[in-house]
């Protein structure tokens, strides 16, 4: 069965670094985002993706953060200077119409 | 403010008994909404899902039922299993692709 997945599993990052969290999206899917949950709270909707632009970003997406689809099979989610509040699990997920399919996470710790 | 949300943080359920899980959503506009499973360490399971114009869809050993008239959702997991123990998240989608979450029920099954 496809599946969503990401990586890396675990990233460590000092305050201030840049960091590019992968995800591979299911190969027919169309549609993209990321999500990400903070440890012990919801998931919280970050941005959306479709013909390579972004459709739909919330709140917590501001200028720090930014999504690529490089190539025909990847997609990125980079965050220009961490901060210790990105401290959390991001989730990348892909669509083909409204049912969502996750990957596994990235859990980012900046320290 | 939060829009998608469960009523009870946990539930305990003796195992082979019927588990319902509860959610109340703010947004009549919302025309799809999503069970999720999460086990500790991965990221969102899709369950099942049912549109607006639905109040109750069956799965294999679940069931979603849809109140439009109350705004409320719920979550009904026949003969609970050892292997369903997770947080279960309802989402909704208003307008887009994009998914808002509740805070999540943790169900403990026991033995």
């Amino acid at each position: 069965e496809p599946e969503v997945t990401q990586t890396p599993s675990h990233q460590v990052t000092q305050m201030g670094q840049e960091v590019i969290l992968r995800c591979v999206p299911i190969s027919n899917h169309l549609y993209f985002y990321w999500y990400r949950q903070i440890l012990g709270q919801k998931v919280e909707f970050l941005v959306s993706f479709y013909n390579n632009e972004i459709s739909e970003k919330s709140e917590i997406f501001d200028d720090q953060f930014s999504v690529e689809r490089p190539d025909g099979s990847n997609f990125t989610l980079k965050i220009r200077s961490t901060k210790l509040e990105d401290s959390a699990m991001y989730f990348c997920a892909s669509s083909e119409g409204f049912e969502q399919f996750f990957g596994p996470g990235t859990r980012l710790t900046v320290l | 403010g939060e829009s998608v949300g469960l009523h009870l943080p946990t539930l305990s359920v003796q195992e082979g008994d019927n588990s319902i899980i509860n959610c109340a959503y703010s947004n009549s506009a919302s025309d799809y909404f999503i069970w999720y499973k999460q086990e500790s360490g991965k990221g969102p399971q899709f369950i099942i899902d049912i549109r607006s114009n639905m109040d109750k869809r069956q799965g294999q050993r679940v069931t979603v039922l849809l109140n439009k008239t109350v705004k409320h959702l719920s979550l009904q997991i026949a003969a609970t299993q050892p292997g369903d123990s997770a947080v279960y998240f309802c989402a909704e989608k208003r307008d887009d692709y994009k998914l808002s979450f509740g805070a999540g029920t943790t169900v403990t099954v026991r033995a």
